[in-house]
This record gives structure tokens, C-alpha cells and sequence, in this order.
């Protein structure tokens, strides 16, 4: 989707470091979701925000943060990388709570 | 909680109509989702069920039935670009109002000639 940006596209950390996540969009849409996909799980909600500055935890929300200063980005921060978090991260908008999501392309984050 | 179920894998002929299946239990529902994802991309939106019935789009038709937390994609005239990951997902609104949609693990669909 044009609208939605996610970086980096790609990345290797190591386990212990911090690594942030990107989703910026151009489309001025109030909801934002963070999600992981993993074999065998699907799709999984870590965080969502409905606005500025207001965000609430999903189903997998532990080891990881969000942040939300301004409409257009919405950030995903793991503290301390851990293996189990890598991890495919999608990040997915919508216009209104009756609308479909619509993602990004994706981060693909490996752990070492 | 969710639980949403779908079968992992199916494989169909070019030309033919292939049904893919997904029930669901979940508290709160809202709708239902289908998206389809090609290996190494984002999922994208095909089609959505709020309430009971048939909704036709082109060549994919989705089906839900809320008194058995039972829905199904329709495609016709299979492709061999329909080879993909079909994704159900279920919304929810739980008891603090918050309005989420949750996955199923997906059906991988091969298409053969």
C-alpha cells in the first residue's frame, strides 16, 4: 500500500539490543496496529493505537513498547531483543473502526 | 479469547471452484474478514461478513453464518496467481469497547495446472 512505510525492511540485531520499528503513514488514518507473524501462529496483535499518544497492548505485548507522537507514525520498540522475537512485523491502518485493515510491506527482524 | 480454525493446506486445479473453510468461537463478534497474502508479501483485504449470507465479489465470494461461527471464501475460475496464504480473521469488541481483529493461521491454497 502506497500510503503506509515501514522501516527498516530488514534487520539483524543481536540479543540484548534495543531496535526500533517504524510505520509511517500518509493517509491520516487515526488507528494503527502493530502485528507479528509467525509460522504455525498467524498474525498476532502486539500494540494498537487509536490516536495520539493513546495506545493499548494486543495479545503479545510483552518485551515490546510503542510510541505515538504524531498521527502519521507509530513506533515499535523491542528493549532488549530476545531470539524469540524474531519475527516477521506488520504494520496495518484503518480509517474508521468499521473499515478493513489495510498493511504495510513489513520488517523482517532476525535475533542472533 | 479467540479461537479460529482453518485448514492449513489445499490444493487445486487451474479452472476449477475451490471452497476454504474457517469456524470460529469468539465473544463479541463483529465481522468477519478474508484476505489473501502471496509468499513474502502483506496481507491484503478480499472481502467482508457482518451479517448472515453470501457477498460476491467478481470472482471470490465470501459466506458467514453467525449462529455457527461458520464462514467460507469461494473461488472460481482458479488462477494460478490465486496460489497464495488466505487469512480468516474475526472482529471482536471486547468488554472495555476496544474493537480488534484477530487471525486465524491461514490456508495455503496451490493451484496446479
Amino acid at each position: 500500500d502506497a500510503g503506509i512505510t515501514q522501516s527498516p525492511r530488514h534487520k539483524v540485531t543481536e540479543t540484548g539490543t534495543p531496535v526500533t520499528l517504524r510505520c509511517h503513514q500518509t493517509e491520516n488514518h487515526r488507528y494503527m496496529y502493530w502485528y507479528r507473524q509467525d509460522p504455525g501462529h498467524g498474525l498476532r496483535l502486539i500494540h494498537y493505537s487509536y490516536g495520539v499518544k493513546d495506545t493499548d497492548k494486543g495479545e503479545v505485548s510483552d518485551g515490546y513498547s510503542v510510541s505515538r507522537s504524531k498521527t502519521e507514525d507509530f513506533l515499535l520498540t523491542l528493549e532488549s531483543a530476545t531470539s524469540s522475537q524474531t519475527s516477521v512485523y506488520f504494520c496495518a491502518l484503518r480509517q474508521s473502526l468499521d473499515s478493513p485493515l489495510h498493511f504495510g510491506n513489513g520488517t523482517r527482524l532476525t535475533v542472533t | 479469547g479467540q479461537n479460529i480454525d482453518q485448514p492449513t493446506e489445499m490444493t487445486a486445479t487451474e479452472g476449477a471452484i475451490v471452497q476454504i473453510n474457517c469456524t470460529y468461537q469468539t465473544s463479541g463478534f463483529n465481522g468477519l474478514f478474508w484476505y489473501q497474502q502471496h509468499a513474502g508479501e502483506a496481507p491484503t483485504f478480499l472481502s467482508y461478513n457482518v451479517l448472515d449470507g453470501l457477498e460476491e465479489k467478481g470472482r471470490f465470494s465470501s459466506f458467514l453464518s453467525r449462529s455457527k461461527g461458520y464462514s467460507y471464501l469461494l473461488l472460481k475460475e482458479l488462477q494460478m496467481k490465486d496460489s497464495a496464504s488466505y487469512l480468516c480473521a474475526v472482529r471482536s469488541i471486547d468488554q472495555t469497547g476496544a474493537n480488534n481483529l484477530f487471525f486465524g493461521t491461514g490456508t495455503r491454497l496451490t493451484v496446479i495446472p
